[in-house]
């Protein structure tokens, strides 16, 4: 399977808690983002990495939130102290800058705080 | 930064019928625009896109229309299926920035 791959699928944690979700993009492709979603809304845009570089961070993002892409491949996006606020889906996708643009999304990750 | 809006929120059609959706975007910088489908629970999944140097793009019962003039675009399914009842994203992009996505429609395809 050569598409976005993200890990977990699923995640229940408890209020306070800190997690840790995994994007693996596309091989070739050097743009990486990360997108939140709520229940009947369309993703929210949260960071984005070209290669190793984080380009820009949402205002929605708070202090609590962390990314990073330390060699330009994979993804993890950290959320310490964890709300109930927080549970979403999150989406990752990637993208090639070089070519056409188009960006392919990963299955995301369902996060439930309790 | 852009804005996209998204028109009709939900939507629901005879099989067979013709299916549109509308949306608006802001900057006039945005020269690339996405449209993806959303199966509950799954990513949304790329389906056609437009570059801002044309007009018109289609790829089977898929089009999707371009107004730069106007700052508009519209996808259109033709010879609606029940397997089209999803969720469906419109996105808008200046070149070298981030995709910014509409509110969505669902669309509901009536047997």
């Amino acid at each position: 399977d050569t598409g976005v791959s993200q890990d977990p699928r699923h995640k229940i944690t408890k209020r306070g808690q800190n997690v840790t979700f995994r994007c693996d993009p596309i091989s070739e492709h050097n743009r990486l983002y990360w997108y939140r979603q709520t229940l009947g809304q369309g993703p929210e845009f949260l960071t984005y990495f070209q290669n190793e570089a984080q380009l820009e961070k949402s205002r929605l993002l708070s202090d609590r939130f962390s990314a990073e892409r330390p060699k330009g491949s994979f993804s993890t996006l950290e959320i310490q102290r964890t709300e109930q606020g927080d549970s979403a889906m999150y989406l990752c996708a990637s993208s090639w800058t070089g070519k056409n643009t188009e960006a392919f999304f990963g299955q995301g990750t369902r996060l439930t705080v309790v | 930064g852009e804005n996209v809006e998204q028109h009709p929120s939900t939507l629901s059609v005879q099989e067979g019928d013709s299916a549109v959706i509308k949306c608006t975007y802001s900057d006039s910088a945005s020269n690339y625009f996405p449209w993806y489908k959303q199966e509950l629970g799954k990513g949304p999944q790329l389906i056609i896109d437009i570059r801002s140097n044309v007009g018109e793009k289609k790829d089977q019962r898929i089009a999707v229309t371009l107004n730069k003039t106007a700052k508009h675009f519209s996808l259109h399914i033709t010879e609606t299926q029940p397997e089209d009842s999803a969720v469906y994203f419109c996105a808008a992009i200046p070149k070298g920035e981030k995709l910014t996505f509409g509110t969505g429609t669902r669309l509901t395809i009536i047997p």
